[in-house]
Parts: structure tokens; sequence; C-alpha cells
């Protein structure tokens, strides 16, 4: 069965903290992505990776990188935490030849 | 530019038909993808067409017309666990999807 995890269901984090979201799959998919999704809007692309080491800057990554060690990793890292980062945010992979995306439960983050 | 068009919220009632609407105006297109994501909980794929026409699986049916940039998801046998959000989402010629808003649907008894 398919599985993608993400480390934390809630986290609560105090402004200028760093922040770490893991995400792992064990599907052995190459692609792996970073959402953030908020009320009212569509899910929005932070960053994605096609491989090991190799990251692509989405639609907002401002305030945000990413770390890709290991093909079923993730790491999404708020350098500095501030309240507008306060969101869902939902990993999600695919394997190559399919765009179809499995997603992770989500990290509802909260930054006071 | 980019934009994808769904309905905030629908209300229908248990045992009806539904369709949830979608339009869009994107950079090229390589198909349309509907999720279903209920309250706290990941998306989960429902559906991805391609090529124009309906396609059916069991109570869920989705409908793509590539030439007016629109698709819809018709749910029939409405059930109490069909309440949840719906995505509609397009891969674009780039092969990034895009991600439409989603509809909230609520299933009355």
């Amino acid at each position: 069965d398919v599985k993608v995890t993400q480390s934390s269901r809630y986290l609560v984090k105090r402004t200028g903290e760093k922040v770490f979201l893991e995400c792992v799959q064990d599907m052995d998919h190459e692609n792996m992505f970073w959402y953030r999704q908020d009320p009212g809007l569509g899910l929005r692309l932070i960053y994605f990776s096609y491989d090991v080491k190799m990251k692509e800057k989405g639609d907002i990554p401002e305030g945000y990188s990413v770390s890709r060690e290991k093909k079923e990793r993730f790491s999404l890292i708020l350098e500095s935490a501030s309240t507008n980062q306060t969101s869902m945010y939902l990993c999600a992979s695919h394997r190559g030849s399919s765009y179809e995306q499995y997603f992770g439960p989500g990290t509802r983050l909260t930054v006071t | 530019g980019q934009n994808i068009d769904q309905p905030t919220e629908m209300t229908a009632t248990e045992g009806a038909i539904v369709q949830i609407n979608c339009t869009y105006q994107t950079s090229g297109f390589n198909g349309l993808f509907w999720y279903q994501q209920h309250a706290g909980e990941a998306p989960t794929f429902l559906s991805y067409n391609v090529l124009d026409g309906l396609e059916e699986k069991g109570r869920f049916s989705s409908f793509l017309s590539r030439s007016k940039g629109y698709s819809y998801l018709l749910l029939k046998e409405l059930q109490m666990k069909d309440s949840a959000s719906y995505l509609c989402a397009v891969l674009e010629s780039n092969y990034q999807l895009i991600w439409g808003a989603g509809t909230k649907l609520i299933i009355k008894p």
C-alpha cells in the first residue's frame, strides 16, 4: 500500500524559530513536492524535487528551503518562522511516468 | 494567466446526484485531475482525464471538454461520507499541477 508520512500532524512554533518538516515515502518515487494549503486558496507549490540532491522552486519559495539527501525523504525548512507561514503543509510524491500525486496527512503549523 | 475556477460550496441531499464544475485557463494542457479531500485529511486521487469525454468509475464520473476548458465531476447516489472538498487540478505543458481552490460539498440527510 502506497504511503507518504509526515513527521508531525500539528506543530506550534514561535516567530523566528527554525522549523523542520519531514516527509518520507515508501514507494520509490522520484518526484516529491511540498505544498501549503490555506482557506479559499488552491494548493500552492513551495518546492519540488525530481531526484536526490535536486530541488526546484515552485510558486512561493520565499522564506523556505528544502533538502533531499535520500530518495525517500524530502524536508522543508523554515529558516526563521513568521506568522504568515501559519498554514497546512502537504507533502506529495509521484513516480516519473505517472502524474498522480500521493499525499501525506499534512502538518498543521501554527507560528505565534 | 493561469486560472482554475470551481464553486466554493455546494449542498446536496443524500441519495441524489450532484455535478461539480471546473473551468480552467492554463499554459498548455496535459490532463485534468480530480481529488477528494475530507476535512483534516490528505487529498486522495479520484480521476484523471486527458481526452474529451466521460469516464465512469462506480458512483463517480468525470467529464472533460478541452476546447471549452471545462470539466465536471458527477457524483451519483450520494452518501453522507461523500461530504468533502473536491479539488480540480490541471497538469500544464511543463507538467506542473495547477490547483483550484476546491469545492466543499455538504450532504444533507
